[in-house]
């Protein structure tokens, strides 16, 4: 199996429910933040991103909310599904001339049906 | 749609070897990224190049070396494999950074360096 899980906070909800997926960014000059999805054997997947002029932003079955008084940032699935099983992490930018991305570790999502 | 293909999904070298990773983007994105992803230490970034013949140092370099001669095609290269390098290696590439917006990473690579 995938070693990427490994070590990982894990979250075990019930298909259907909904899930929140946290993260505690490090940067309070950071100004844009993504979310990506990885599941077994492959690359990081763009899920929604968001900017820091906003408090939250939705996509489909996705919501991303933004508080920057605490440097946290969360992620809601709707009606999880099976197929969102998968290590979730988040990626924030502190711009400036270079803005690299500075990733956080990952919560693994495991969806029971 | 993004795409970003590595050449090789899995790769079992032998230490010592010099070794190859090959990743390209249809995007014509600027800039390109190479990381490796190692269980309880997510990804860290090996090199990054921002134009054509360009390369910047990320957060651990050692042990390897890029080479961008096209905008489309970043490499990486392990001048000579040890078994520390074994792990997973994912290219991602972006537009300029100041359009602020994601980077798109390819399948990634598991090297097994024995």
């Amino acid at each position: 199996g995938e070693s990427v899980g490994l070590h990982l906070p894990t979250l075990s909800v019930q298909e259907g429910d909904n899930s929140i997926i946290n993260c505690a960014y490090s940067n309070s000059a950071s100004d844009y933040f993504i979310w990506y999805k990885q599941e077994s054997g492959k690359g990081p997947q763009f899920i929604i991103d968001i900017r820091s002029n906003m408090d939250k932003r939705q996509g489909q079955r996705v919501t991303v909310l933004l508080n920057k008084t605490v440097k946290h940032l969360s992620l809601q699935i709707a009606a999880t599904q099976p197929g969102d099983s998968a290590v979730y992490f988040c990626a924030e930018n502190i711009g400036g001339s270079q803005g690299n991305l500075i990733f956080g570790k990952g919560t693994k999502l495991s969806v029971k049906p | 749609d993004v795409k970003v293909t590595q050449s090789s999904r899995y790769l079992v070298k032998r230490t010592g070897e010099k070794v190859f990773l090959e990743c390209v983007q249809d995007m014509d994105h600027e800039n390109m990224f190479w990381y490796r992803q190692d269980p309880g230490l997510g990804l860290r970034l090996i090199y990054f190049s921002y134009d054509v013949k360009m390369k910047e140092k990320g957060d651990i370099p050692e042990g390897y070396s890029v080479s961008r001669e096209k905008k489309e095609r970043f490499s990486l290269i392990l001048e000579s494999a040890s078994t520390n390098q074994t792990s997973m290696y994912l290219c991602a590439s972006s537009p300029p950074f100041k359009r602020q917006e994601t980077q798109y990473f390819g399948p990634g690579t598991r090297l097994l360096v024995l």
